[in-house]
């Protein structure tokens, strides 16, 4: 079975502050791994995924399947980073994904 | 881009009446759809897999004669919550499925029985 899972259901830091949600997972298959963004009273938004390597918004997430993790991170925190973060996973060549329990990310100013 | 509606975005309804809520994909076409429920402060719970043309699958614990989904088309499936009651008061997000298997969320239906 599959399971995420994320450890902090609250964080909040500083304005400029680095920040790093956790994730942890769970899978003895080859994952695909996703972080969700919601912002107040906004829809459910894929902010990066781990096939992609990309930058998003100042967000990276780095795959590390000896620790089978997939930490987002950034290193100056903005306020607009306010929101609900999910870390989501997805069996290779499945549809459905499996959501951690959020973490709701405070940027205080 | 992808934009996934839902109607309707809230609505309130008597304990022991039927409520169907939309799920339509605006600008593609999508043989696969999940129902989610979302608790206040908590993660998204999968409900079911829609799929076009076929039955839905549930996930074990959701009663499907209590749920009741139906993709008709493409771009559309519909959830039915039947003889809601006050337990089922929740908000239902749904999503489509597009290309590359990305799935893209609806804006979610606050669902309130009384």
């Amino acid at each position: 079975a599959q399971r995420v899972t994320q450890p902090e259901k609250l964080l909040s830091v500083f304005k400029g502050a680095p920040v790093e949600l956790k994730c942890n997972y769970s899978y003895s298959g080859s994952p695909e791994l996703f972080w969700y963004v919601q912002y107040s009273r906004q829809r459910l938004q894929l902010l990066l995924r781990h096939i992609s390597r990309e930058s998003i918004k100042g967000f990276t997430a780095d795959l590390n399947k000896g620790e089978t993790s997939f930490h987002l991170k950034k290193p100056f925190a903005q306020e607009e980073d306010s929101a609900m973060y999910y870390c989501a996973l997805r069996r290779k060549g499945a549809q459905k994904l499996v959501f951690g329990q959020g973490t709701r990310l405070t940027i205080n100013p | 881009g992808a934009v996934v509606s839902q109607h309707p975005s809230w609505v309130i309804c008597k304990s022991g009446t039927s409520v169907k809520i939309e799920c339509r994909s605006l600008d593609f076409q999508a043989t696969t759809m999940f129902w989610y429920r979302q608790f206040p402060k908590q993660s998204l719970m999968l409900m079911a897999t829609s799929n076009e043309g076929s039955k839905a699958t549930y996930e074990q614990g959701v009663e499907k004669d209590k749920f009741l989904i139906n993709h008709a088309s493409l771009t559309l499936s519909t959830l039915t919550v039947t003889s809601a009651h006050p337990e089922d008061s929740s908000f239902y997000i749904c999503s489509a499925v597009g290309s590359s298997y990305e799935q893209y969320f609806g804006p979610g239906t606050r669902l309130t029985v009384t």
